[in-house]
């Protein structure tokens, strides 16, 4: 089975400073058709999870700018540009391709320093 | 509005059973694969199970810790998923959404989840 491991678990940023979230799969995400299934989620405090990106690098509809995915085969990272304080939550990846079909890394709690 | 809304969470004895529902609208459900994504209290996600659209067979698939006890059907004249879930355990105590978990471009679709409490 394919294990999703982020880090850090953690992560006191400072508002209008840069935040990074690594996430590292056990096994390639890189799907037989080409594409990379990763997606990344964030839930607010007292909110259900809201998918920001898919496929390593696609902003959903509504989600800012400072907010980006990067990476490839079995190493991601989102980045948030300049944190600002409705960021804060818990941040998941996600992979879609090995079993068990979908697995999420253990979160990333972002909070305000 | 795009919107999922679970319903049946409770209280339930370990060894019972309970059924929860989640009652879509706003999108084509029945051309959707929907999936069960729990979260125990202070835990991260977890995924259960997947069912698949109609047209792609109905298939499901389901998480080893759940798997034989718990059973994911769909009612695409009611726009709604179901999830049965059987021989409960106290680990199995957790708040329960329903999603479409897209994993290519669209709308991805969570509920507000419903909560399952499991305990003697």
């Amino acid at each position: 089975d394919v294990v999703m491991t982020q880090s850090p678990l953690s992560l006191p940023v400072t508002l209008g400073q840069p935040a990074s979230i690594s996430c590292r799969s056990s096994q390639s995400l890189v799907y037989s058709d080409g594409n990379t299934y990763l997606n990344w989620f964030q839930q607010r405090p007292g909110q259900s999870p809201r998918r920001l990106i898919y496929k390593v690098s696609n902003r959903d509809s509504g989600v800012p700018d400072r907010f980006s995915g990067s990476g490839s085969g079995t190493d991601f990272t989102l980045k948030i540009s300049r944190v600002e304080a409705e960021d804060v939550g818990v941040y998941y990846c996600m992979q879609a391709i090995q079993w068990p079909l979908y697995a999420f890394g253990q979160g990333t709690k972002l909070e305000i320093k | 509005e795009v919107q999922l809304v679970e319903s049946g969470g409770g209280l339930v004895k370990p060894g019972g059973s309970l059924r929860i529902s989640c009652a879509a609208s706003g999108f084509s459900f029945s051309n959707d694969w929907m999936s069960w994504v729990r979260q125990a209290p202070g835990k991260g996600l977890e995924w259960v199970g997947r069912i698949k659209s109609k047209t792609d067979g109905g298939t499901t698939d389901y998480a080893a810790p759940v798997k034989g006890r718990f059973t994911i059907s769909r009612d695409d004249s009611k726009n709604t998923l179901y999830l049965q879930m059987n021989s409960l355990k106290t680990e199995d105590t957790a708040v329960y959404y329903c999603s479409t978990l897209l994993a290519i471009p669209g709308i991805d679709v969570w509920g507000q989840g419903t909560t399952v409490t499991v305990s003697s």
